[in-house]
């Protein structure tokens, strides 16, 4: 089946920084997902986004299927963004990734 | 309904008993989905529903796992005769259409076998 990976595997930042995260995936896809994982964990999706660049607030995402990754672009982070980020790709069932384990400091 | 529910959202369970976890997918939705997320690991497939047919159960760890979606609504996943390692998350998601469609999530149900 299909490989997905994250990078990194976990980041740590300012409160007010940017930061960029990473995931590859080994196959084509007809499905991408980025999910937030909140304390309670809830998986709450942020963008569904097989291709092309997508932008909601402080969040965007893009993914280039030709290259298989795509990028979650997070801007002036505030510590509520703090939690687990994962990546989903599919061509049949939804692979996750192992996460991506966020830590914003005030 | 307006989300994904499922219950019961915490059992403990003695090492050899049945459970049964529950899923109510959002109203209209075809596609339904499980998922175990073990502690500090991303969630993995169990198995996938089309309406009431059980179209891929390629991810269920054994013969002691067993899911139904009857009436094409509800979902029950069960397990029985619980072992230790069965201890994770079970989350259930739905999607409208295909199960390459966005999948929506529910809170998780979270088994503690003892």
């Amino acid at each position: 089946g299909i490989q997905v990976e994250q990078s990194p595997p976990d980041l740590i930042l300012q409160e007010g920084a940017n930061s960029t995260l990473r995931c590859n995936f080994s196959d084509s896809v007809n499905n991408l997902q980025w999910f937030h994982q909140n304390p309670w964990g809830q998986l709450i999706n942020l963008f569904y986004i097989p291709s092309g660049t997508k932008q909601n607030g402080r969040l965007s995402a893009t993914t280039v299927a030709t290259e298989r990754y795509s990028l979650l672009y997070i801007s002036s982070s505030q510590t509520t963004d703090s939690g687990v980020y994962f990546c989903a790709a599919s061509a049949r069932q939804l692979t996750f990734g192992s996460g991506t384990q966020l830590t914003v400091l005030p | 309904g307006a989300g994904v529910s499922q219950s019961p959202r915490y059992k403990v369970a003695k090492r050899g008993q049945d459970v049964a976890l529950r899923c109510d997918p959002i109203s209209g939705h075809v596609s339904l989905f499980w998922y175990q997320q073990a502690l500090g690991q991303g969630p993995e497939f169990l198995t996938y529903f089309q309406n009431e047919a059980q179209l891929d159960k390629s991810g269920l760890p054994s013969d002691r796992f067993f899911a139904e979606r009857p009436e094409g609504s509800v979902s029950t996943l069960k397990i029985q005769r619980t072992q230790q390692e069965d201890s994770a998350v079970y989350l259930c998601a739905s999607s409208l259409g295909s199960a390459t469609g966005e999948l929506f999530f529910g809170e998780g149900s979270r088994l503690t076998v003892l």
